[in-house]
């Protein structure tokens, strides 16, 4: 069981926008601490999406976005593109486990 | 250019200790503000921190597996060492190293990672 809840595939067509939410709790998205997001294609290691809630590092396109609110967090995805397709994981910190935690995944069908 | 490399058994008997090696090149454990980290991932199950040691030599465990693992450095080698004892079948896991960016109040994001190392447990 994870400490962040992701549902666990969403689905989407080509050119279309796409959302995955990342559930937490006070502990943690609650309390301040910011969402980060992870792109894991098959077999590969994740690679950093967005960081600190809405930032994107350099080669990431303006395409993803990762507003916050509250005890939660999304990762939006807009003109929906096949390589896309691919795990989301949310990441943030939690101050009672005072360490990292994740989301559960989210595998990104694109139809 | 940032990179990072796990190595290690890719095979480990139940009860016995997992040691892993985290290569990296591209940054320095000596400089106020690096640190690296461990993270697993069961096959087709989702991410899980580790542990975590900082330049100054700080180390962090997670929660639930603080009893069995341990984080060390060797910054003149740039690498980092990760040990697990008392292994399990359950610990089958890829496990990962990666750097961790850190900011703020307790901020911290991983902004380079390692390919992974498959480690499975078995007898």
């Amino acid at each position: 069981q994870s400490v962040l809840t992701q549902p666990p595939s969403v689905s989407g067509a080509p050119g279309q926008r796409v959302t995955i939410s990342c559930t937490g709790s006070s502990s943690n998205i609650g309390a301040g601490y910011d969402v980060h997001w992870y792109k894991q294609l098959p077999g590969t290691a994740p690679k950093l999406l967005i960081y600190g809630n809405n930032n994107r590092p350099s080669g990431v396109p303006d395409r993803f976005s990762g507003p916050k609110s509250g005890t939660s967090a999304s990762l939006a995805i807009t003109g929906l593109q096949a390589e896309d397709e691919a795990d989301y994981y949310c990441q943030s910190y939690d101050s009672s486990l005072r360490g990292v935690v994740f989301g559960g995944g989210t595998r990104l069908t694109v139809l | 250019q940032v990179t990072l490399k796990e190595s290690g058994p890719a095979l480990v008997k139940p009860t016995q200790t997992l040691t892993l090696t985290c290569t990296f090149s591209g940054f320095s454990l000596s400089t106020n503000g690096v640190r690296v980290s461990w993270i697993r991932q069961p096959p087709g199950k989702a991410l899980e921190w580790l542990a975590r040691i900082d330049w100054d030599d700080d180390k962090f465990y997670s929660t639930s597996l603080k009893t069995r693992v341990t984080i060390s450095k060797d910054a003149s080698k740039n690498q980092v060492v990760f040990t697990m004892t008392n292994m399990d079948p359950v610990d089958t896991a890829t496990y990962y190293c990666a750097r961790m960016q850190g900011y703020g109040d307790r901020q911290y994001y991983f902004d380079y990672w390692g390919q992974g190392t498959l480690v499975t447990v078995s007898s």
